[in-house]
């Protein structure tokens, strides 16, 4: 059973800084493109990053890119979202995401963790 | 930058059929899929690449795909079908996601 686990959220000030993890088990983690997604309270869903099987590509949401760097370790069947000079709107619940499709990078989410809240205040 | 919009709420009778929409300029030009949500839970694939059907999914749930319009459709709509429904699509190399629409089984 696939199973992804996101940690690393917290309170944190404007300007402030992160690391997030989602790590993975269930599946061959080296053959799939992971996505980040993220919800704000009480909204909808919006997509923040993706990084392909091996690592060798990546990409953003324009409204974080150059502040966010998405980043993997195959060995440890691991994620992770580096999150940098934070601000209030990126206060959200972060998801890791699974891609269905093997060595695809563009494919429909079939699996999801349980999220990690990010809060950015004062 | 490309959108996809659906509406904010459906209500829908118990045994009925209820249809999200989800429009976006030429959307059947792409695969669309939709993902179920219920309040504290993560989303889950429901449909994908339009009309299928993941393993696990009830066949009261179907979905369609042309023109400008991607529609979800659930049929027989249950009480524990309420929850937030999302559409999803790619332009380009981003994901893509509507506003979310929630439906009351009422």
């Amino acid at each position: 059973e696939v199973h992804l686990a996101e940690s690393g959220g917290g309170v944190v000030q404007p300007g402030g800084s992160l690391r997030l993890s989602c790590v993975a088990s269930g599946f061959t983690f080296d053959e799939y493109t992971m996505h980040w997604v993220r919800q704000a309270p009480g909204k909808g869903l919006e997509w923040v990053s993706l990084i392909n099987w091996d690592g060798g590509t990546t990409d953003y949401a324009g409204s974080v890119e150059g502040r966010f760097t998405i980043s993997r370790d195959n060995s440890k069947d691991s994620l992770y979202l580096q999150i940098n000079s934070l601000r209030t709107e990126d206060t959200a619940l972060y998801f890791c995401a699974k891609v269905a499709g093997i060595y695809l990078l563009l494919s429909e989410f079939d699996s999801w963790g349980q999220g990690t809240l990010v809060t950015v205040s004062s | 930058s490309y959108d996809v919009t659906q509406p904010p709420s459906v209500s829908v009778s118990p045994g009925q059929t209820a249809s999200i929409t989800c429009s976006g300029p030429r959307l059947g030009d792409k695969f669309a899929c939709w993902y179920q949500q219920k309040p504290g839970q993560s989303p889950v694939l429901v449909i994908y690449q339009d009309n299928k059907r993941p393993s696990g999914i009830s066949e009261r749930f179907s979905g369609s795909n042309s023109g400008n319009t991607a529609t979800l459709t659930i049929s027989g709509t249950q009480a524990m079908d309420e929850a937030d429904y999302y559409c999803q699509a790619w332009d380009s190399s981003t994901a893509v996601f509507g506003g979310g629409t929630k439906l009351n089984v009422l």
